[in-house]
Parts: structure tokens; C-alpha cells; sequence
């Protein structure tokens, strides 16, 4: 298994502005993931963060608005930018140290006002 | 992603009793994935399966990967207080994940 922590654990900001969640695992990964969970809803992927290389996005979220980096193989950041009431969620990053399995962290709960 | 559909949406069940909760999806997965949510908290990984019409347990929970690879169950036995949360089905291919809509169990002592 990987533990994996995050932080902030929420905050509240102000339209307009940055935010850049930190994403800490306690093993060497290749792969590490950014999701999105808005209230009351599922998961959805975000992007994929692999070290030593641009993420990779999925359909419906852009680099401008979600600019990530990965500088090593336990840290990866998520910043959401430019935020508005709409970015108000639940992001959460996963990893996994083999097979398929993806462990989570306790998520930033981020409230936009 | 994917398209998943888990069923039920909801359920209130009575300590004591054996649940089943279960996904499909039109796509074929490589891997089914069940989690756990609790308020607050991020998703703890239950059980993992990696092949067609495996069977795997995990204390109360079994769990098994359907043989056209489209879907997937997970069955609890003898609910206690302690199984309330949200538990979400999640189809692995090309290392992403597709989660389902979760379904919401809430146990009546």
C-alpha cells in the first residue's frame, strides 16, 4: 500500500485568486493522479502527473486552469487557478506502488467565494 | 472516462443483514476496484480484483470481477454500525480510473 497526505486540508478563497495543493507520497511512484470530487458526487480524473514529463490531461480540464508539476517521485502539486465558486470541491491525489491499485489521500476541501 | 453504472443509488439495511451492491459498464475494465468514503475522508481502497471472474474476500466483504470483464459486485455480510459511508466501484484501464455514482448505505442499529 502507499500512504498519502495532503495539504492544505481545506481552505476558503476569494474568486480570483491561486491555489496549490501539495501531494506528499511515502514511497517511490511512477505514476500519480489528481481527481476532483464535487459535493455530493463521484470521482472524476483530472490528469495524470508523471515525473520528468508534462501531465496529461483528461477531456474537459486544461493546463491553464490546473497547472501541475511533478519534480520527483513522491511530490506532485495541483494549483487551480483563477478560481471561481464553480472550483469549489473536494480534490483528491492517489497513487499507487504497483499492479492497478490507487491509494488515496484525505483530500483539500476547497470552498471558493 | 468510462461510464459506470452502480446500483443502488441508496440503502438503508438492518444490522445484522447481508448486502449486495454491484456495477457494469458497457467498456471492458483490466481491473475492479471497490472503495470506501466516509465523511471527511478520502476513499479507502477495500478490494482489488485483476481477473475475470475472480472471487476475493476481505473480513466481510467479498467481492468478484464479472466474466465479460463489464462488471462487478461487492457483498457485505452481517452490517454493522460501522459499514455506513459511501462506497464507490471504480474500472481500471491504462492505469485510470472510472468510478461509479457510489451508493450511499446508512444502517439502521
Amino acid at each position: 500500500s502507499a500512504v498519502i497526505s495532503q495539504k492544505p486540508s481545506r481552505d476558503i478563497c476569494q474568486r480570483g485568486t491561486s491555489l496549490t495543493i501539495q501531494c506528499q507520497v511515502d514511497s517511490q511512484v511512477t505514476m500519480m493522479f489528481w481527481y476532483r470530487q464535487q459535493p455530493g458526487q463521484s470521482l472524476t480524473l483530472i490528469a495524470t502527473a508523471n515525473q520528468g514529463s508534462e501531465a496529461t490531461y483528461e477531456s474537459g480540464f486544461v493546463i491553464d486552469k490546473f497547472p501541475i508539476s511533478r519534480p520527483n517521485l513522491t511530490f506532485s502539486t495541483l494549483t487551480v487557478s483563477n478560481m471561481s465558486p464553480e472550483d469549489s470541491s473536494i480534490y483528491l491525489c492517489s497513487a499507487g506502488p504497483g499492479r492497478a491499485e490507487q491509494y488515496f489521500g484525505p483530500g483539500t476541501r476547497l470552498t471558493v467565494t | 472516462g468510462q461510464q459506470l453504472n452502480q446500483s443502488p443509488q441508496s440503502m438503508f439495511i438492518q444490522e445484522g443483514e447481508d448486502v449486495s451492491m454491484n456495477c457494469t459498464s458497457s467498456s471492458i475494465f483490466n481491473t475492479w476496484l471497490w472503495y470506501k468514503q466516509d465523511p471527511g475522508e478520502g476513499p479507502v481502497l477495500l478490494i482489488a480484483l485483476y481477473k475475470a471472474g475472480e472471487l476475493t474476500s476481505n473480513g466481510r466483504l467479498t467481492a468478484q470481477f464479472g466474466i465479460t470483464r463489464k462488471d462487478s459486485f461487492l457483498n457485505i455480510s452481517a452490517s454493522i454500525p460501522s459499514d455506513v459511508g459511501i462506497y464507490f466501484c471504480a474500472g481500471q484501464i491504462d492505469y485510470k480510473l472510472s468510478f461509479g455514482a457510489g451508493t450511499t448505505v446508512t444502517v439502521r442499529a
